[in-house]
C-alpha cells in the first residue's frame, strides 16, 4: 500500500532536548512538507522540499531543521531553540505541481515537559 | 503574501445543508483546496477548484469565484460523521505545490 507514515504517534520530551520526528513516503512524490498545528488553528508551514537535497524555509522555520537526503524521507528536528514546541506536527507529500493535492501522514503529537 | 479567512465555528442539524465560506487574498493563484480534518487526525482531501464554477462530488460541492477571491464548500444531507474541521487552502503561483491554509471551520452536526 502506498502512503505516508510518521512516527511516533505521541512523543514526550524534556525541555532543552532536541527531538527528531520521522516522515517516510512511498508514493514516489518529489515534494514533502512539514506543518505545525496548534489547538483551534490551521496548518502553518515549517519547511518544505521540492526535490532531494533541497529544502526551503516556510513561515515558522525558526527553531526547526530538516534534511532531504532521500526522496522517501524528510525528518524534522525540533531544537531547543524552539520556544514553544508542544504541538501537533503533520508531514505531507505531493507530486509538487500546483494542482496536486497533498497527502498527509497521521501526525505526531509532541509534548515538551 | 496570502491571507485566508473562514468562519471559526458552525453548527447544523443532521439531514440539513450547510455552506462554509472561504475568502482569500493572494499574490498569485493556482488553485484552491478543501480538506476535512477530524479531531486528532490528518487532513484528507475533499475538493480542488482552479476555474470558476461549481464542482460536485456526491454530497459535497465546492464553488470558486476568482474575481471575488471567494469559495464555498457545500455539504448536503448532513450526517453526524461530518462533524469535523474544514480547511480551505490556496496555492499561489510561486512555489508550485505550496499551500497556505486557513485556520479551519469547526462544524458540529447535531441530531
Amino acid at each position: 500500500d502506498g502512503g505516508i507514515t510518521q512516527s511516533p504517534k505521541y512523543l514526550f520530551r524534556k525541555e532543552g532536548q532536541n527531538v527528531t520526528l520521522s516522515c517516510e513516503q512511498n508514493l514516489n512524490h518529489d515534494a514533502m512538507y512539514w506543518y505545525r498545528q496548534d489547538p483551534g488553528q490551521g496548518l502553518r508551514l515549517i519547511y518544505y522540499s521540492q526535490i532531494v537535497n533541497d529544502f526551503q524555509k516556510g513561515d515558522i522555520a525558526e527553531g526547526y531543521s530538516v534534511s532531504r537526503e532521500k526522496k522517501e524521507s524528510f525528518p524534522l528536528t525540533v531544537t531547543s531553540a524552539q520556544k514553544n514546541p508542544t504541538a501537533f506536527y503533520l508531514c505531507a507529500s505531493s507530486s509538487g505541481t500546483a494542482q496536486d493535492t497533498q497527502y498527509f501522514g497521521p501526525g505526531t503529537r509532541l509534548t515538551v515537559l | 503574501g496570502q491571507n485566508i479567512d473562514q468562519p471559526t465555528e458552525m453548527t447544523a442539524t443532521e439531514g440539513a445543508i450547510v455552506q462554509i465560506n472561504c475568502t482569500y487574498q493572494t499574490s498569485g493563484f493556482n488553485g484552491l483546496f478543501w480538506y476535512q480534518q477530524h479531531a486528532g487526525e490528518a487532513p484528507t482531501f475533499l475538493s480542488y477548484n482552479v476555474l470558476d464554477g461549481l464542482e460536485e462530488k456526491g454530497r459535497f460541492s465546492s464553488f470558486l469565484s476568482r474575481s471575488k477571491g471567494y469559495s464555498y464548500l457545500l455539504l448536503k444531507e448532513l450526517q453526524m460523521k461530518d462533524s469535523a474541521s474544514y480547511l480551505c487552502a490556496v496555492n499561489g503561483k510561486t512555489n508550485a505545490g505550496k499551500s497556505t491554509f486557513g485556520d479551519g471551520t469547526t462544524l458540529t452536526v447535531k441530531p
